[in-house]
């Protein structure tokens, strides 16, 4: 079963809008991240945060992290028609050593010209 | 760099037939991931390997899936038989000494 949830599982905003993607998840993690997939295609690691931070910028995305909530935010400012993707968050495991990433169930974004 | 390369992209076979995916990780990556990615489970872990060595193999869903990675270029993961609830696609990633993983464009594959 997926470590996270995302919500909301769809959005559609128009182009110049913000969105914001959330994600829960269940043990405990050494970091977070984000990832875009755009259609037919891989993934794309956009952001880390570390669980000892809070908040984390990187050009029009600012990412969140709550550890006693166990949840953190994705928010893409002024979003542009080249945002539409899914966006997954994925954890890696609080256990030392284990690199594989539990994902999330996306967040399909759907950004209107 | 050419990024994590896998082959073939698309693959269609019928029920009963072995299917290999391949991937070639980015070079220098010692972290080698399969994940599977259909609409009803999402994103699955498979299998990783560091050094070639397989770590973590507990989600692999039985004995018709076995991986291998014979060296630090090359990976394959093979399905035998296959059966139509294999359909999906496969994803190999690699990374190095920091958590980010690095996708390929991954197999779409269909078993009929």
């Amino acid at each position: 079963s997926q470590q996270g949830e995302e919500d909301p599982q769809a959005l559609s905003i128009q182009e110049g809008e913000n969105a914001t993607m959330n994600c829960s998840y269940k043990t405990s993690i050494n970091n977070l991240q984000w990832y875009r997939q755009n259609s037919g295609r891989g993934l794309v690691h956009l952001i880390l945060i570390r669980s000892n931070e809070r908040e984390k910028h990187s050009g029009r995305l600012r990412v969140t992290l709550d550890t006693s909530k166990k949840s953190s935010s994705l928010l893409i400012t002024a979003s542009r028609a080249a945002d539409t993707a899914s966006y997954f968050c994925a954890t890696a495991s609080g256990d030392t050593g284990r690199r594989a990433l539990t994902f999330g169930s996306g967040t399909r974004l759907q950004v209107q010209p | 760099d050419a990024g994590v390369i896998q082959s073939p992209r698309h693959e269609v076979t019928e029920m009963g037939q072995e299917v290999t995916l391949r991937c070639k990780p980015i070079s220098g990556h010692d972290y080698l991931f399969w994940y599977r990615q259909t609409m009803m489970r999402g994103l699955e872990l498979l299998i990783y390997f560091n050094n070639n060595v397989p770590i973590d193999d507990s989600g692999m869903p039985e004995d018709r899936f076995s991986a291998k990675m014979p060296n630090a270029s090359f990976s394959t993961l093979k399905i035998q038989p296959s059966e139509p609830r294999d359909s999906a696609v496969y994803f190999c990633a690699s990374s190095s000494g920091t958590p980010t993983q690095y996708f390929g464009p991954g197999t779409r594959l269909l078993v009929l």
